[in-house]
């Protein structure tokens, strides 16, 4: 168990429709990754948070948001969805600065659209 | 930007050794990290360089060379559990620590 918390776990839903996946980092991390991975495809980086502000962002639709709250968590944002973004999604915290700056990956959310 | 190039799959032989290999292009290098990660699983952590030299950690090493952008990681004494896919990930830091991966090597170990 990473300590990273990811909600839900599978999710299916229609073309059009939208979605929201949750994160809970792990505890005392501030940094918060967002990625995707299509089938049997690498780690799409989408979006880095950090304490609440947006830190980097790699390839993220502009039909996909995020955003930290306070108290760290995260969620991404899934509108307009397509067949093509059904992938698992994966959110993983850090603790910058630390050793290696070893990610920790959640579970991961199954999304399927249909 | 960062880019990271490794194999697209590899195969050996359960007992054997297997080293898999990654370039990478990066400005501001932090380290060089590895993840395993099973299907359908999540990316673990395996091993961090951030200094030239061989990092080992059990049947896992992992070498780096800044000076030629190349790192590898060894996998000894193969088992089949070890059949997953393997990921470099370049840490850069460009006012904050940005984590980049590599598309993946896919390691079958066969009987």
């Amino acid at each position: 168990d990473s300590g990273v918390t990811q909600t839900p776990k599978h999710l299916i839903t229609a073309t059009g429709q939208r979605v929201t996946l949750r994160c809970s980092p792990r505890s005392g991390d501030l940094s918060v990754y967002w990625y995707q991975q299509s089938l049997d495809q690498g780690l799409q980086f989408l979006i880095q948070y950090y304490n609440g502000e947006e830190r980097a962002k790699g390839n993220i639709l502009e039909r996909f948001s995020a955003q930290q709250f306070p108290d760290l968590h995260s969620e991404l944002n899934l509108s307009s969805l397509e067949l093509g973004d059904s992938a698992l999604y994966f959110c993983a915290s850090s603790v910058e600065g630390a050793s290696g700056n070893t990610i920790y990956f959640g579970e991961g959310s199954w999304l399927t659209v249909v | 930007g960062q880019s990271l190039e490794q194999p697209s799959e590899v195969t050996a032989v359960e007992g054997a050794i297997v080293q898999i290999n990654c370039t990478y292009q990066t400005s501001g290098f932090y380290g060089l990290s590895w993840y395993q990660q099973h299907d359908g699983g999540a990316p673990t952590f395996l091993s961090y360089n951030a200094l030239d030299g061989l990092e080992e950690t059990g049947r896992f090493s992992s070498f780096l060379s800044r000076s030629d952008s190349y790192c590898y990681l060894l996998l000894q004494e193969l088992q089949m559990k070890d059949s997953a896919s393997y990921f470099c990930a370049v840490s850069s830091a460009q006012g904050y620590q940005k984590v980049t991966f590599g598309t993946g090597t896919k390691l079958q170990v066969i009987p």
